[in-house]
């Protein structure tokens, strides 16, 4: 099983419409949740990130992480064609190294059609 | 301006050469990383380095080796290439000091061994 599971979709919803994207894990040392996206051929680009249990506004986006049921979720609201990309959730543990391991979910693919 | 090159963009081999993926970055962080992605768009890290100094080192092949000739750069050389070493590479580098992870992404390199 892995640590980190994503329904991969593929999710296509119209536009305006508020879109959930959803993960759950495994291991309880996960401390700091990110969700990245990433466009067709391009790099993944940090969205949103959390740390520990609460929700988090950005405009359009919310993240909300609920540590006691392991299981965190990306809302977008008033969708539009151009947050049409995979959408993937991170997460890494408390570390004092320099270099914070991510565990990635497998991303879950939207189109948001005009 | 382009804060996390990588090259080549496209890599198309044969079975049993031996490659190289050049990663820079121009935005002064300290910590760089390889990262995997296979055609299920599963994101996993292979090896991160902090100021030249390797930190992780997943479960990869040792025909995976990267180098830091600085802390700018990490390149990534493969050895007798296989099959299923096709997959898009991604670099990425993240800043010190910051209590969470946000890692930059290049735009990938898309190799392919025929």
């Amino acid at each position: 099983q892995k640590e980190v599971e994503q329904d991969p979709g593929p999710l296509s919803v119209p536009e305006g419409a508020i879109v959930s994207l959803n993960c759950t894990y495994s291991n309880s040392a996960f401390q700091y949740f990110m969700w990245y996206r990433q466009y067709s051929r391009k790099g993944p680009e940090l969205l949103m990130y959390t740390y520990s249990s609460g929700n988090k506004e950005d405009g359009r986006f919310t993240a909300q992480v609920d540590k006691s049921s392991k299981y965190i979720s990306l809302f977008i609201r008033d969708s539009q064609p151009s947050d049409s990309a995979t959408y993937l959730c991170a997460m890494s543990r408390i570390s004092s190294g320099s270099a914070r391991q991510l565990t990635f979910g497998s991303g879950t693919q939207l189109t948001v059609l005009p | 301006d382009t804060a996390v090159s990588q090259t080549p963009k496209y890599l198309v081999t044969q079975m049993g050469n031996d490659k190289s993926i050049k990663c820079e970055q121009n935005l002064g962080h300290d910590t760089m990383y390889w990262y995997k992605q296979d055609s299920k768009k599963f994101l996993k890290i292979m090896f991160s380095y902090n100021n030249k100094e390797l930190i992780i080192n997943e479960t990869v092949p040792n025909r995976f080796s990267p180098k830091s000739p600085d802390k700018a750069h990490l390149n990534l050389h493969i050895n007798s290439l296989e099959l299923g070493d096709s997959a898009v590479y991604f670099c990425a580098s993240s800043p010190s000091g910051r209590t969470y992870n946000e890692q930059f992404f290049g735009p990938g390199t898309r190799l392919t061994v025929l």
